[in-house]
């Protein structure tokens, strides 16, 4: 257990919805990193924050946006979901940038 | 734009034998990661190497760092079936503090045969 913790575990949805993943990062850690990996794109970088701001960005789609509030934790902004949006969606934190920390991740399935 | 490439991407491989993966980035890079992934699982830190040279093992598990020829490797000693999994390298390029994203390789599937 990496002490990152998400919700919800699984997620199935229709096309054109939009859904919320959440992210608790351990505690004690600032940065927040959204990263999804699919069977055709592989593992890829979608967006990170330290301490509440936006510190880089990834292949996100614009239909994707994210924020991280006070308390730290994170939450990933899903909307007009395609076939192709399907995906497990990680979080990892770290305290300083040095080693990132997996959560067990979201499985998302758009039908 | 960094490119991270692992080979092989498959490896079917018997318990008690020898094997290395092999993990090349394309620009340097401040730390190199290894993760290890079980089928629907998270990822879970193997090691992070931060300098030419460096060396780390974990049991049956040695990952070593020569960023001069930006290469990285994984060697398995003897082999066991618990070893099964995918084995992913990562490199971050930290442009400054607080901005930091890894780039993955394409992983290894690992399958050990009794």
């Amino acid at each position: 257990d990496s002490g990152v913790t998400q919700t919800p575990k699984h997620l199935i949805t229709a096309t054109g919805q939009r859904v919320t993943l959440r992210c608790s990062p351990r505690s004690g850690d600032l940065s927040v990193y959204w990263y999804q990996q699919s069977l055709d794109q592989g593992l890829q970088f979608l967006i990170q924050y330290y301490n509440g701001e936006e510190r880089a960005k990834g292949n996100i789609l614009e239909r994707f946006s994210a924020q991280q509030f006070p308390d730290l934790h994170s939450e990933l902004n899903l909307s007009s979901l395609e076939l192709g949006d399907s995906a497990l969606y990680f979080c990892a934190s770290s305290v300083r940038g040095y080693e990132q920390f997996f959560g067990p991740g979201t499985r998302l399935t758009v039908l | 734009e960094l490119k991270v490439e692992q080979n092989p991407l498959f490896l079917s491989m018997q318990e008690g034998k020898n094997y290395t993966i092999y993990c090349n980035y394309s620009t340097t890079s401040d730390r190199l990661y290894w993760y290890r992934q079980d089928p629907g699982k998270s990822l879970e830190s193997l090691f992070v190497l931060l300098s030419n040279g460096a060396v780390k093992q974990e049991g049956r598990l040695m990952a070593s760092l020569d960023t001069k020829a930006r290469l990285s490797t994984l060697h398995i000693t003897a082999a066991v079936h618990d070893l099964s999994a995918t084995y992913f390298c990562a490199v971050d390029k930290r442009a400054n503090f607080g901005n930091e994203k890894l780039t993955f390789g394409t992983g290894t599937r690992l399958t050990i045969i009794p």
